[in-house]
């Protein structure tokens, strides 16, 4: 069974424009989660998908916004990217009932 | 809102000394516990989790953590460390009810001296 699958897995953009990441999860689990990793910050919550809604938003201002497709594939856009959006953003996902969350190897995002 | 608190940053063992890395938790119910492994430019890795029952869980790669409710804790153990344990250690936690958002320590960096 393949496992989360993140796309790219690094980027370098320019203060001011936008990126977005995609996220392919383990077949059959419709939830997938984004998380942002600083080493000032940690791991913080962005936002959880589930069947094509969003359930679940952190605390980030609305430069951070994501979606979901029918086959549970999500993607998630910065726009007009700041400095301090340099970092490792990681997705996960979890199946029915599961309680584990399973990561991707993240994409290492470089704002210049 | 749940919160994780991680004590120690940084932790060094030599190879084949115990590990034991600090996780406490807040919540008024106890959550669902993880611990999750990150290496250099990698994601998240489950070691082990609680959720119900046994209190003393055992994960991959030797390692195991208690569940204590008293001390809201739930620490990590390995009773001989490897080289190739030396890695990022995060303790997380989420809710019984939604258990879709994950609260994460800030992270306890593993170094084992040969």
């Amino acid at each position: 069974k393949a496992g989360v699958t993140q796309t790219p897995r690094y980027l370098i953009k320019t203060r001011g424009q936008q990126v977005t990441l995609s996220c392919s999860p383990i077949s059959g689990h419709r939830s997938v989660s984004w998380y942002q990793q600083t080493p000032g910050q940690g791991l913080q919550f962005l936002f959880e998908y589930f069947s094509e809604t969003q359930r679940n938003k952190g605390n980030f201002p609305g430069r951070f916004s994501g979606r979901q497709f029918s086959n549970s594939r999500s993607e998630m856009n910065v726009s007009t990217l700041e400095l301090g959006d340099s970092a490792l953003y990681l997705c996960a996902s979890q199946g029915q009932g599961g309680t584990e969350a399973f990561f991707g190897q993240g994409t290492r995002l470089t704002v210049v | 809102a749940q919160s994780v608190t991680q004590l120690g940053s940084h932790v060094s063992v030599s190879e084949g000394a115990l590990v034991l890395l600090r996780c406490n938790y807040s919540s008024s119910v106890p959550p669902y516990l993880f611990w999750y492994v990150q290496y250099p430019n990698q994601g998240l890795q489950l070691l082990l989790k609680y959720t119900t029952g046994a209190t003393l869980v055992k994960g991959i790669n030797g390692f195991e953590a208690e569940f204590k409710k008293s001390e809201t804790s739930f620490h990590l153990t390995k009773p001989s460390a490897h080289m190739s344990d030396a890695a990022e250690y995060f303790c997380a936690v989420s809710d019984r009810q939604t258990g879709n958002q994950f609260y994460f320590g800030t992270g306890t960096s593993l170094t084992v001296i040969p």
